[in-house]
Order: C-alpha cells, then structure tokens, then sequence
C-alpha cells in the first residue's frame, strides 16, 4: 500500500518551454501532496504544499507564477514549471500524505529528473 | 542553527557491523520525528516515524528518541552492503497538524563487504 507514482521519470526540454509532471497516490486518497526540489548532493527543499480543491500554498522564495500546482482530486497533482530555464534544472519529487493516516507520514513518489538546456 | 543537522559522512562501517546516524533538532515543540533512505538518484523511502521518547524497533532498525535533548538517531544492526545509501532525518514543522516536513541534509551511510 500508500504507492505514489510520478510521471514522467526524466524530461529533457528546450529553454523557454513548460513542463508538466503529475503526481497520483495509487491505493489511497491524499488530502495533501507536496512537492520538493532536490538538487544534487542536497537535501530537500519543500516548494508548495498542494492540498484537494484549494489552492496550493508556496514556500517563501518559491515563485507560484513559474511553479502553477494543480491539485484536481484526491489522487492527482500536478506541477508545471513553466517557461523552463537551465536553473530549473532538478529533481522534482511529489509526496502524499493519506487521508486518515499517521500525522505527517508522507509517501514519496519516485521523482522526475527535469533537464533544461 | 540549521532546524534539522546532521553529519554528511560518509560513514562507513563493516559489514555485520551497527551504523548508528545522529541528527539533532532546534524546535523544541516539534513531536513527529521520521527517518527515510534514500538512494543514489531515486527518491526518499520511509524506513521509521517516532513520536514518543524512548526507542522503537522494527527489524534491523532502532531510532531513538530523546525530546529533551532534542536529539533522534537510528540505529542499524548487522549492516548489510545494500545498506548503503544516505540516510535523512525529518522533523516535523510547527505549528504542527500541516504535515509540513523539514529535512536534514542527511548522512551518507557505507557498508563495505
């Protein structure tokens, strides 16, 4: 049980474009999903939390314009990271938090590793 | 004071050996203490969460809390090689009841055969 997925799992795009990754908790609904920026040899850094039917609130620093979270159920988020540039190269990882579950034990998805040229 | 330390490492023990990684916390009203491993290029796994002090065990694992001192450590008996990976310690936010997580910049961990 409490299986996040990610997808894509790696994306290569051209400056200037946006990219969107998605983010479903399998075998549970999650009132609450997360989304981290991991860079390399760091730990992780929390960008927003994205909760179901709400908009999604945005750590400090965190450009929610260039960031657009989109949590349309309780199995799917989403982010977008619009108008990609070289330093938005990272790796994007999702967490989910179970309805009814243990305060604050989240579930990870396995990341999606976005490359911009 | 970062809110979550922990020694980078790497730490390296024998196999068969107990690898025991630290990590100390600056909020002092935080109550969820997580564990989670991580490794090279894949994301985090959940290994233990500790809310009480004291220890908790679940196989191979041990973490330990101690609330007064403001300190949580994880304790792996009879490490195996595929033990190694980096280890991170999270600490819940406050005010807590977000699930809001602070991670340590976790502790690489190596078991060699």
């Amino acid at each position: 049980g409490a299986v996040v997925s990610q997808h894509p799992s790696r994306v290569i795009c051209k400056s200037g474009t946006s990219v969107k990754i998605e983010c479903r908790s399998l075998d549970f609904q999650a009132t609450t999903m997360f989304w981290y920026r991991q860079f390399p040899k760091k730990s992780l850094m929390l960008m927003a939390t994205s909760n179901e039917g709400s908009k999604a609130t945005y750590e400090q620093g965190v450009e929610k314009d260039k960031f657009l979270i989109n949590h349309a159920s309780l199995t799917l988020s989403t982010l977008t990271v619009t108008s990609a540039h070289p330093e938005d190269s990272s790796f994007y990882i999702c967490s989910a938090r179970a309805a009814g579950g243990p305060l604050n034990e989240q579930f990870f998805g396995p990341g999606t590793r976005l490359t911009v040229l | 004071q970062k809110e979550v330390e922990q020694n980078s490492g790497p730490l390296s023990v024998p196999e068969g050996a107990i690898a025991s990684l630290n990590c100390t916390y600056s909020d002092r009203g935080s109550q969820s203490f997580f564990w989670y491993r991580q490794y090279s290029g894949k994301s985090p796994e959940l290994i233990m969460s500790i809310y009480s002090n004291g220890d908790k065990e679940d196989g191979r694992f041990t973490a330990q809390l101690n609330k007064a001192s403001q300190y949580v450590s994880l304790l792996i008996r009879d490490s195996q090689p595929s033990d190694s990976a980096t280890y991170l310690c999270a600490v819940e936010r406050l005010p807590g009841n977000t699930g809001k997580l602070i991670f340590g910049q976790g502790t690489t961990l190596q078991v060699k055969p």
